[in-house]
């Protein structure tokens, strides 16, 4: 089944605190998985990205922690800011060198000042 | 520089019109890609273009119709399409198809069809 599951679909946050998205999959073909960021009419842009032999990653206010006998991986934005409300997709990339992503559904977050 | 470039921004056509979407990368990348993307969901990936071979089509109706002409460029050619079509069509290219190629998304092109 070539699925990633994502939740919360939505998520409101106080601005300052800490916003805190899953995903899970469930085909173990996949070797890389990146995190996008969407504001309303633009095109996702690359957040983070890790890849299965690593645990956890973190970019600035930005880390995902990686769970590989789960097949779980979470997004953690540290000090969230109203600036951080957008649309954020996980996905998995196939080992089939076919460069294919699946997306999650989706979480829409809203930071409150 | 990661971007990836798409014209027109927006585009409205007729079910019978003819209309071409634009793709540019300046980033040596040799793998471009068409996803379509409908309000609230995720990209949907359409077509794949590996060294400017076709290597991945979705089951996409013919109706849209996919061009590589050289590595920099991609196209996609529209004919004859339905309301449903409508959405964001979006374009995004990787250094390649298999490890350690992380993908950018242009901005996308925002098609209504009437």
């Amino acid at each position: 089944q070539q699925q990633v599951k994502q939740s919360p679909q939505s998520l409101i946050v106080q601005k300052g605190g800490i916003s805190i998205i899953n995903c899970a999959y469930e085909n173990t073909a996949f070797d890389y998985f990146p995190w996008y960021q969407q504001f309303p009419g633009k095109g996702p842009a690359l957040l983070i990205a890790i890849r299965p032999d690593v645990s956890e990653k973190k970019e600035g206010r930005f880390t995902i922690s990686f769970n590989k006998s789960a097949k779980q991986f979470s997004l953690h934005i540290m000090d969230s800011q109203p600036g951080d409300s957008a649309t954020y997709f996980c996905a998995a990339r196939l080992t089939s060198n076919t460069g294919k992503l699946i997306f999650g559904q989706g979480t829409t977050l809203q930071v409150k000042p | 520089d990661t971007e990836v470039t798409q014209t027109p921004k927006h585009l409205v056509m007729g079910m019978t019109n003819k209309k071409s979407l634009k793709c540019e990368q300046h980033m040596g990348h040799r793998a471009m890609y068409w996803y379509k993307q409908k309000a609230k969901k995720p990209p949907e990936l359409m077509f794949v273009y590996s060294y400017e071979k076709l290597s991945i089509n979705e089951s996409v109706p013919s109706r849209f119709s996919p061009e590589c002409p050289n590595s920099s460029l991609l196209n996609l050619h529209l004919h004859a399409l339905q309301p449903e079509d409508s959405a964001l069509y979006l374009c995004a290219s990787s250094q390649g198809v298999g490890a350690n190629t992380e993908a950018f998304f242009g901005q996308g092109t925002r098609l209504t069809v009437v």
